[in-house]
């Protein structure tokens, strides 16, 4: 079936520093990729996505480019604040009639010091 | 203001004691579903709905009931809950491939 690893945590960083948190998956088809960001005592809140190959998501200073060849999607931000501080998942649709079904990753803490 | 809300955001009970998490949403989504959250597996779909009275098991979904008899609520119930159902539980709502609305999650302990 579908799967989705992300690098193992936590990430600690210093404020500006450069982010980069790997992603991979495994799926039939071509499915459309996400990530989604939790703060803390909240819920996700999507970030950005894409849904084809060599697209690129951005958002917030953040992207991540789907590379079909390396089944990738790492996610990437050149200077990060604290507020950037929280968990980031990776994830992936397979569309059709399940289209709000998500597969995601293990999750990647991040935290940023001043 | 669009969004999902889930009762209660903590709860504590016993094993083998029926309790239900509620969910509603106010966006007219179509789509809902319940999720676990658990350290180093990220979140599993327990179930979905597609639309009333439409429901379907998702990954995880042993130990787990729903109902869906309006569109905006979507319960989730656990008849007879065990410690390895203890999980942050959280519900989302989507209107589209991919995007989905979160409520704040339900901590669940059962002892």
């Amino acid at each position: 079936g579908d799967s989705v690893t992300q690098m193992e945590g936590p990430v600690t960083l210093s404020e500006e520093a450069f982010l980069t948190i790997n992603c991979t998956y495994t799926a039939t088809g071509y499915p459309s990729l996400f990530w989604y960001v939790q703060y803390p005592g909240e819920g996700l809140q999507l970030l950005l996505k894409a849904t084809k190959a060599d697209d690129k998501g951005s958002n917030k200073g953040f992207e991540a480019t789907y590379r079909k060849e390396t089944t990738s999607f790492h996610l990437e931000k050149g200077s990060v604040q604290v507020s950037d501080s929280a968990v980031y998942f990776c994830a992936l649709s397979a569309g059709g009639t399940s289209y709000g079904k998500l597969t995601f990753g293990q999750g990647t803490i991040l935290t940023v010091h001043p | 203001e669009a969004q999902v809300t889930q009762n209660p955001r903590y709860l504590i009970t016993v094993t083998g004691k029926k309790l239900t998490v509620t969910c509603s949403q106010n966006m007219n989504h179509e789509y809902m579903s319940w999720y676990r959250q658990d350290p180093g597996l990220g979140l599993r779909q327990i179930y979905y709905s597609m639309n009333v009275e439409v429901t379907d098991k998702g990954d995880v979904p042993e130990g787990y009931k729903v109902s869906r008899k309006e569109k905006r609520n979507f319960p989730l119930i656990l008849e007879s809950p065990s410690p390895n159902q203890t999980s942050l539980y959280f519900c989302a709502s989507s209107p589209t491939e991919g995007k989905l609305f979160f409520g704040s999650g339900t901590q669940l302990s059962v002892l």
